[in-house]
């Protein structure tokens, strides 16, 4: 079975920084990777996905995030973060068999 | 298309009533899960459908909680009786077998008293 790690629990960051959430995963066979992200008091929805091809794509808000076949890893980044970027991030992996294994999430905070 | 559909959106009630929440899945998405968050043990999956047929029900903490898929259309996670225990948001979610990605619906808060 799969499973998702996601390294850091917390982060606190102050407007204008740079984000880097990491997230690595275990299974051996072909992966789809998702992040998805909940604002406060809502629910998630989907920040962005890879399935196949370019292993740096690019999501919603300014989001991007890179699939490392060799180091199972799938990290989130965003050059410079908004006090509005506060919220969970969830990592996910799927293999088309119906269900994904989410991570445990990771709360950014955004000081203004 | 509206999404995934959740009622009620909140729901309060006391120690030892039924509760049922219910989900209108999203129309051709071929699977549905039921998950519990919670401050305390984050997001968990409870169990989830696969076109109506229940897959895996492992993440159910108890028998007090049961969930049906009578039809395409609608789902129900029922929790009998309720304990305090299990205030917590419940969410549905079905998937878009084309992307194998998850929609998830609104969530209902539920407080149990």
């Amino acid at each position: 079975a799969q499973s998702v790690s996601q390294h850091n629990h917390h982060v606190i960051l102050s407007e204008a920084a740079s984000l880097e959430l990491g997230c690595n995963y275990s299974y051996g066979g072909t992966v789809n990777l998702f992040w998805y992200v909940q604002y406060p008091g809502q629910h998630l929805q989907l920040l962005l996905k890879y399935f196949s091809g370019d292993p740096l794509v690019k999501g919603i808000k300014g989001f991007e995030a890179e699939f490392i076949k060799s180091k199972f890893s799938f990290n989130l980044r965003k050059p410079s973060v908004q006090w509005s970027d506060t919220a969970e991030y969830f990592c996910a992996v799927g293999t088309n068999a119906g269900k994904s294994t989410f991570g445990d999430g990771t709360t950014l905070t955004v000081k203004p | 298309d509206a999404g995934v559909i959740q009622s009620p959106r909140h729901e309060v009630t006391e120690m030892g009533q039924e509760v049922t929440l219910r989900c209108k899945p999203i129309s051709g998405h071929d699977y549905l899960f039921w998950y519990r968050q919670t401050m305390m043990r984050g997001l968990e999956l409870l169990i989830y459908f696969n076109n109506n047929v229940p897959i895996d029900d492992s993440g159910m903490p108890e028998d007090r909680f049961s969930a049906k898929m009578p039809n395409a259309s609608f789902s129900t996670l029922k929790i009998q009786p309720s304990e305090p225990r299990d205030s917590a948001v419940y969410f549905c979610a079905t998937r878009d077998r084309a992307t194998d990605t998850q929609y998830f619906g609104p969530g209902t808060r539920l407080t149990v008293l």
